[in-house]
């Protein structure tokens, strides 16, 4: 069974829209973490903002704020105020704490794409 | 934040001959390191963990003895495919993280530090 969904393959929003992205997960661990990540075309990976499972408040980081919904195992990114250069692959990923390592599992990720 | 290279950026290689990515942790002790593997237009794929002084630790299906990683020191790991053929040819991405894991509840996250990723292309 896939630990991370995400279900939109791709996205558009146009400059200074907020949207959405989608990330499902699935664990039966109390304890795990769930962040998001940015690859630009470059390919590097951008950290953007993480969201522990004991945490009560939605995290936020500037103009990304996760949107926590523990029961329904959904943690989508909400970006406000889109910019051009937002345009890029978006990672959702889950690092649960049973695997001792801190590995991080990846979703397939969404291409956003921000016109102007 | 914490900075992780990657050595090469790119590399183009006949097929047949090994490759050598080096993975370093700049300003930080990395205790444990991790390799994935990107193949166009796909999600990372975790090949392995490693951590200092002791043996990798491969996901499934992942050759270890095609993808050797050595981890020799706290602030670099490498990772040698042996024998490369085209269908390696990918995008390899390194990952740091140092100190000891924390509980999710609470205590910073232990983020993970990526490298910016080495591009192979087989031939």
């Amino acid at each position: 069974a896939q630990k991370i969904t995400q279900t939109q393959p791709g996205m558009f929003v146009q400059e200074k829209e907020a949207v959405t992205l989608d990330c499902t997960y699935d664990t039966s661990d109390q304890s795990y973490g769930l962040f998001w990540y940015k690859q630009p075309s470059s390919g590097e990976m951008i950290f953007l903002i993480y969201q522990g499972s004991y945490d009560e408040q939605n995290a936020t980081e500037g103009r990304y704020s996760l949107n926590f919904q523990k029961a329904r195992k959904s943690a989508n990114l909400v970006i406000s105020a889109s910019q051009l250069g937002d345009s890029a692959m978006y990672f959702c990923a889950m690092r649960e704490m049973n695997t001792g390592f801190q590995k991080l599992v990846f979703g397939t990720g969404t291409r956003l794409l921000v016109s102007p | 934040g914490a900075v992780v290279s990657q050595h090469p950026s790119w590399v183009i290689c006949k097929s047949g001959t090994s490759v050598k990515i080096e993975c370093r942790s700049l300003d930080f002790q990395a205790t444990t390191m991790f390799w994935y593997r990107q193949f166009p237009k796909q999600s990372l794929m975790l090949m392995a963990t490693s951590n200092e002084g002791s043996k990798a630790t491969y996901e499934q299906g992942v050759e270890k003895d095609k993808f050797l990683i050595n981890h020799a020191s706290l602030t670099l790991s490498t990772l040698t495919v042996t024998s490369a053929h085209p269908e390696d040819s990918s995008f390899y991405i390194c990952s740091a993280i140092g100190g000891r894991v924390k509980d999710e509840a609470g205590g910073p996250s232990n983020e993970q530090y990526f490298g910016p990723g080495t591009r192979l292309t087989v031939t």
